[in-house]
């Protein structure tokens, strides 16, 4: 089955600063790849999705870029702000059979105002 | 506002107890998930249904019962459960069914049920 590694586990950063979250997956069917952002005690939501027919994708501060030959994908937040503070799950999934993502460990991060 | 509803959104209950965490959406998904999260890791797979039917079942004990009496609503039942099982429980959908249709879609998320079992 897939796996997905993500790191790092822990990211402080100071306000103002870019972060970048790095997730590599090992199945090479997957071609979707959402992120989620988790504040605490509340739900995981969707901030970005890629799929594999892109290479990158950018929403205001968010970005997340794809390397299908090496099978990673990264996450990069600019400008940090105090409220990116939260823990952010990759994922990845294949087409076919059954949709069911498979999730990174989680990064947690702390943006020092 | 969030698009999945769930509840209760505490539960303290005893090993002997009874109860049903409740989850519903209108956004007329047709797959709809149960995950059971431990304080900062990610969401565990318990169990899926796809159109209304459970399509899989990931080995989780039979002290959790599943059911979908609807396309909108999702249940699970508790019975004798135990003090490790204490989690948030989120529910989720998504649009397509998991028989492969279309593109793989996001989950949305609900904000899930924080149950601790004493």
């Amino acid at each position: 089955g897939e796996n997905v590694e993500q790191h790092p586990s822990t990211l402080s950063v100071q306000e103002g600063d870019s972060a970048v979250i790095k997730c590599t997956y090992s199945d090479s069917a997957s071609n979707y790849f959402p992120w989620y952002k988790q504040e605490l005690g509340k739900r995981p939501q969707l901030i970005i999705d890629i799929r594999s027919n892109v290479g990158e994708k950018k929403d205001q501060r968010i970005a997340v870029t794809l390397n299908k030959t090496a099978k990673h994908f990264s996450l990069h937040i600019t400008e940090t702000q105090p409220e990116d503070s939260a823990v952010y799950f990759c994922a990845a999934s294949k087409p076919g059979g059954s949709y069911i993502p498979t999730f990174g460990r989680g990064t947690s991060l702390i943006v020092h105002p | 506002d969030t698009e999945v509803t769930q509840t209760p959104k505490h539960l303290v209950m005893g090993m002997t107890n009874k109860k049903s965490l409740k989850c519903e959406q209108h956004m007329g998904h047709r797959a709809m998930y149960w995950y059971k999260q431990k304080a900062k890791k990610p969401p565990e797979l318990m169990f899926v249904y796809s159109y209304e039917k459970l399509s899989i079942n990931e080995s989780v004990p039979s002290r959790f019962s599943p059911e979908c009496p609807n396309s909108s609503l999702l249940n699970l039942h508790l019975h004798a459960l135990q003090p490790e099982d204490s989690a948030l429980y989120l529910c989720a959908s998504s649009q397509f069914g998991v028989s492969g249709q279309g593109l793989n879609q996001p989950q949305h998320f609900g904000d899930g049920t924080r149950l601790s079992i004493l």
